[in-house]
């Protein structure tokens, strides 16, 4: 089967550094995705991974390990307005479709 | 805007009735996906098209559920005989599919948001 798990909520203080978890089990792997979903709004995309390791893209970064099944995405210096839900999401076939797991909704608190 | 758009935004019928949405992708965009939202859950993936071809559908995607990309460009999804549990947000997306590397982003529209009473 497919299953996509990231914790459902997180609470981080405005300044600081959270990392997200999410951990896959999919028939096929062809890449895992980051979005960030504000409420009432469209996803939008924030990172992907194929190979594992870190990459960086300014106050964001998203790690994948493909022997765990696992990746986590980091935020540095929150800000307010990162208050938002995030969605890990896997690829596991050519086919393109994404796997999304339930999001994690993150409140930043000054 | 060049992004993904998607008509109507809100849609309120009556268990029962037909409704049809549409979807317009960026416009050298291939790929087009249909996702399914509901509070508090990530998208769940409905169909999608290359081009004019549908290639892939949920088996959870009753036969109330139709999807058309007539000319590769916008596509239309349709639910016949709405019920209640059809109430969510409909979301659009769209990549470009550029060789067997993986990535193709898929790029979301605002959504359609359904409520079947």
């Amino acid at each position: 089967g497919q299953n996509i798990d990231q914790p459902t909520e997180m609470t981080a203080t405005e300044g600081a550094i959270v990392q997200i978890n999410c951990t896959y089990q999919t028939s096929g792997f062809n890449g895992l995705f980051w979005y960030q979903q504000h409420a009432g709004e469209a996803p939008t995309f924030l990172s992907y991974n194929v190979l594992d390791g870190l990459e960086e893209k300014g106050r964001f970064s998203s790690f994948l390990s493909r022997s765990k099944g696992y990746s986590y995405l980091l935020l540095k210096e929150l800000q307010m307005k990162d208050s938002a839900s995030y969605l890990c999401a896997v690829k596991g076939n050519q086919g393109g479709k994404l796997i999304f797991g339930q999001g994690t909704e993150l409140s930043v608190k000054p | 805007d060049t992004g993904v758009s998607q008509d109507p935004r809100h849609k309120i019928t009556k268990r029962g009735q037909n409704v049809t949405f549409r979807c317009d992708p960026i416009s050298e965009h291939n790929r087009l996906y249909w996702y399914r939202q509901t509070l508090g859950q990530g998208p769940e993936f409905l169909t999608y098209f290359q081009n004019e071809a549908q290639l892939e559908k949920s088996r959870l995607l009753s036969d109330r559920f139709s999807a058309e990309r007539p000319k590769g460009s916008f596509s239309t999804l349709e639910i016949q005989r709405t019920e209640q549990g059809d109430s969510a947000m409909y979301l659009c997306a769209s990549s470009l599919r550029a060789g067997l590397a993986g990535g193709d982003e898929q790029f979301f529209g605002p959504g359609t948001r359904l409520t079947v009473l």
